[in-house]
């Protein structure tokens, strides 16, 4: 069964330091797996879609990452603007095309 | 401005009254969906639909209603709500099959069922 699993639940940090937000995962076939950020009762928004093993996509303090059982979210020197919920969703061949969703990370970052 | 529009933002209701919750997308979007978020349970999916008068059941479809006879609109149904339908609800539009490409969500319905 395709599972997607994130860790931690919840980080704290301070402002300035660095850390990684995991994403680990079963799948038969990864057709694609995205990251999003939601901000607290407002509707996830779309970060980043990493396709096969070795990919790497980066956004301003974000960079995420893709090795054949997981994917990394990291994050560079955070600012408190980046706080939020971060969500890792992804497809596979054998899952009728659906999208399986992780729980989140609850990141708070602290000035 | 590209967006997915849900209303309203919070709804409380009594059980067994019938409610629509609008939602409306101006991306041109083949595909739309509707999802619950509850807290320990993530996101799950309720409908989605691949085209104009194309639906099809998510995870969690019991209770639930949808129709799409415009590209731009997708509503969601509940004819006799009931209190395990409390949840924070949203939907989502997406080019092509909305499994291959990012997901637009809108910013969601509180709904509480007394």
């Amino acid at each position: 069964e395709d599972q997607v699993t994130q860790s931690p639940e919840a980080l704290r940090l301070q402002e300035g330091e660095s850390s990684s937000l995991n994403c680990s995962y079963t799948v038969s076939g990864l057709r694609g797996l995205f990251w999003y950020r939601q901000d607290p009762g407002k509707g996830p928004e779309f970060l980043f879609t990493l396709y096969s093993a070795g990919e790497e996509k980066e956004k301003e303090r974000l960079k995420a990452t893709l090795t054949k059982k997981e994917s990394f979210l990291h994050i560079t020197a955070p600012k408190p603007e980046d706080s939020a919920t971060y969500l890792c969703a992804l497809t596979g061949a054998g899952n009728n095309r659906k999208l399986i969703w992780g729980l989140g990370t609850s990141l708070a970052v602290n000035p | 401005e590209a967006q997915v529009t849900q209303n309203p933002r919070y709804l409380i209701t009594v059980t067994g009254k019938k409610l629509t919750v609008t939602c409306s997308q101006n991306m041109n979007h083949e595909y739309m969906s509707w999802y619950r978020q509850d807290p320990g349970l993530g996101l799950r999916q309720i409908y989605y639909s691949m085209n104009v008068e194309v639906t099809d059941k998510g995870d969690v479809p019991e209770g639930y209603k949808v129709s799409r006879k415009e590209k731009r609109n997708f509503p969601l149904i509940l004819e006799s709500p009931s209190p395990n339908q409390t949840s924070l609800y949203f939907c989502a539009s997406s080019t092509r099959t909305g499994v291959e490409s990012p997901l637009h969500f809108g910013n969601g319905t509180r709904l509480t069922v007394t």
